[in-house]
């Protein structure tokens, strides 16, 4: 199994600013996936992320709300672009080995 | 378009007894992934259970098994031995195992959450 750790585990912005949130995986992968959780939510899937490519974004999220990057086989950023409180969810950075997927601890993103 | 329904917003289980989570989805896929994670508190989502599609034997993991119905599209969590730590909010998710050139997603469903009493 993978070991998926994130930064920050939480943070409170203002509106209009952004947040950058790490992910970490302690082995190379080839995929690295970004989820959002609403409060009291399933898991909803923002984007995948292939080194070396433009990532692939869900219906309903763009690259300018949601900008990725994937520099190396270990390392994904996610930031989340002019905060509205909307965007107050849970972040969950996650990745596989063959058919199972492991997730990070996630990232609480209050926006005030 | 492939679906996950979960239809017990919440359960509850006294400890030591024995609960069955549901779980039914769509598709008109013959060759999948199943999969049971569950989110404690602290908000970690935790692998618990696993079952490939092509497999008729029930996948078991501890005190964690599976009841997988292929043809009723029904995919049940049963948790013996219940225990305070297994309080969470428990998803089932499917995967297509078709080839799409890319990894295929995880497709999950609204979630159970579960209380143990003690």
């Amino acid at each position: 199994s993978a070991v998926i750790s994130q930064k920050p585990s939480r943070d409170i912005c203002q509106r209009g600013t952004s947040l950058t949130i790490q992910c970490q995986v302690d082995s190379q992968v080839t995929m690295m996936f970004w989820y959002r959780q609403q409060p009291g939510q399933s898991l909803t899937l923002i984007a995948t992320a292939n080194q070396g490519s433009e990532a692939t974004y869900e219906s309903g999220f763009v690259i300018d709300k949601f900008p990725i990057s994937r520099p190396n086989l270990t390392f994904s950023t996610l930031t989340v672009s002019n905060m509205s409180p909307e965007d107050s969810s849970i972040y969950l950075c996650s990745s596989g080995t063959g058919y199972e997927q492991y997730f990070g601890p996630g990232t609480r993103l209050t926006v005030t | 378009a492939q679906t996950v329904t979960q239809s017990q917003p919440e359960m509850s289980v006294q400890e030591a007894e024995t609960v069955t989570l549901s779980c039914t989805y769509d598709t008109s896929e013959s060759d999948y992934y199943l999969f049971w994670y569950k989110q404690p508190p602290s908000r970690q989502m935790i692998l618990v259970i696993r079952q490939e599609a092509y497999k008729q034997q029930n996948a078991t993991e501890n005190r964690f098994s599976v009841n997988f119905q292929k043809a009723a599209k029904s995919f049940s969590l049963k948790i013996s031995d219940s225990q305070l730590g297994d309080a969470a909010m428990y998803f089932c998710a499917y995967r297509s195992a078709l080839f799409s050139g890319g990894y295929n997603k995880l497709i999950f469903g609204a979630g159970t959450r579960l209380a143990v009493h003690p």
